[in-house]
């Protein structure tokens, strides 16, 4: 079983759509969890980071983890063409703090 | 957020030769940096960890005399690739980590590596 695991899509949504981007892992242990946005033959950036299990919001975008089933998702509102991209969940994990992604989901936003 | 700088963006090698990649960062001191491997449509791979002044610590799987990462700054870190075959050719992302953060690393742009 992989330590994260990610739906690699494609999502194609209509633009202004609510979009939903989920994760499970499989380590109770773990304790932060990251997004990452990456756009196309670039590196990935950081969009929001949660510790534990809750909500955090940013703009258009929260982040959600629930630990209880291990799961973590990351919703953005009223959605753009310029959010087409793919979207990474992570894991932080191990005595280096060395994170773990998952497949990653591609994002197309159509106009 | 904090800026990472890699270069080169783009390399094409001839087949058997070596390719140098580098990582800086350049506003912050990165205690840690890793290096990461990415084929098309695919997810992250871990590579490698390294700290300042230490020798990298690799994923099952990779080699060491292949991959050679040096960090002997706190703002660079080199990944060498050795006698480079087709085989190699994949986008290699580095990621930094400051002192004093323990979760949050930054990325740098990747470089795409093509051996012919």
């Amino acid at each position: 079983q992989k330590e994260v695991e990610q739906d690699p899509g494609p999502l194609s949504v209509p633009e202004g759509a609510i979009v939903s981007l989920n994760c499970t892992y499989s380590n109770s242990a773990f304790q932060y969890f990251m997004w990452y946005r990456q756009y196309s033959r670039k590196g990935p950036e950081l969009l929001m980071y949660t510790y534990s299990s809750g909500n955090k919001e940013d703009g258009r975008f929260t982040a959600q983890v629930d630990k209880s089933s291990k799961y973590i998702s990351l919703f953005i509102r009223d959605s753009q063409p310029s959010d087409s991209a793919t979207y990474l969940c992570a894991v932080v994990s191990g005595g280096y703090n060395k994170l773990i992604f998952g497949a990653g989901t591609r994002l197309a936003v159509h106009p | 957020g904090a800026v990472v700088s890699q270069h080169p963006s783009r390399v094409i090698c001839k087949s058997g030769t070596s390719v140098k990649i580098e990582c800086r960062s350049l506003d912050f001191q990165a205690t840690t940096m890793f290096w990461y491997r990415q084929f098309p449509k695919q997810s992250l791979m871990l590579m490698a960890t390294s700290n300042e002044g230490s020798k990298a610590t690799y994923e099952q799987g990779v080699e060491k005399d292949k991959f050679l990462i040096n960090h002997a700054s706190l703002t660079l870190s080199t990944l060498t690739v050795t006698s480079a075959h087709p085989e190699d050719s994949s986008f290699y992302i580095c990621s930094a980590r400051g002192t004093g953060t323990a979760t949050e690393a930054f990325f740098g742009q990747g470089t795409r590596l093509t051996v012919v």
